[in-house]
């Protein structure tokens, strides 16, 4: 079992609607979870930051942890084209003060106008 | 400045050559990575520095051959690659122990092998 997983998609939406984003992990012991947004021959750019179980929301976005069925979930609301990215889930894997991010596959999502 | 630099955009090189990839981030991050990204696929981890020290290797050929000349500064050298280790390449850097800020990544160099 892969230590993250999400489905690649692709997704499409119309704009305006309400997207989800999903991803599972496999080590209860993860902590920090991340959702990195890559634009096409872009680097990734980080979005969401949570630690622990919970939710954080930040303008249209709102990042998920429910660390109990191990799941982590973003939701765009009232999407827009400039949305369309390809998302990536992170889990931080870190040892004392050093960390590796470990990535989900990436959705790759297209807002249509 | 909240930029990781990396230099060049493009490359394209043939299979006997040396080239350098080059990154540079002047936020003060202590902790600097090498990541290859293929098409369609997420970053893989290839080498962590942290304090100017390679700490993470992730079995990586000896064909790539990384250097922190200092903490501003994290190179990739690349010798005799094949046409498979064409790929993006992504430098990020990030503060040892401050894990809510993430990485930063670089735009990449678009690395590919003739």
């Amino acid at each position: 079992q892969k230590e993250v997983e999400q489905d690649p998609g692709p997704l499409s939406v119309p704009e305006g609607a309400i997207v989800s984003l999903n991803c599972t992990y496999s080590n209860s012991a993860f902590q920090y979870f991340m959702w990195y947004r890559q634009y096409s021959r872009k680097g990734p750019e980080l979005l969401m930051y949570t630690y622990s179980s919970g939710n954080k929301e930040d303008g249209r976005f709102t990042a998920q942890v429910d660390k109990s069925s191990k799941y982590i979930s973003l939701f765009i609301r009232d999407s827009q084209p400039s949305d369309s990215a390809t998302y990536l889930c992170a889990i931080l894997n870190y040892g004392g003060s050093q960390g590796n991010l470990i990535f989900g596959k990436g959705t790759k999502l297209s807002v249509k106008p | 400045d909240t930029e990781v630099t990396q230099t060049p955009k493009h490359l394209v090189m043939g299979m006997t050559n040396k080239k350098s990839l080059k990154c540079e981030q002047h936020m003060g991050h202590r902790a600097m990575y090498w990541y290859k990204q293929k098409a369609k696929k997420p970053p893989e981890l290839m080498f962590v520095y942290s304090y100017e020290k390679l700490s993470i290797n992730e079995s990586v050929p000896s064909r790539f051959s990384p250097e922190c000349p200092n903490s501003s500064l994290l190179n990739l050298h690349l010798h005799a690659l094949q046409p498979e280790d064409s790929a993006l390449y992504l430098c990020a850097s990030s503060q040892p122990g401050q894990f809510n800020y993430g990485y930063t990544f670089g735009s990449g160099t678009r690395l590919t092998v003739v």
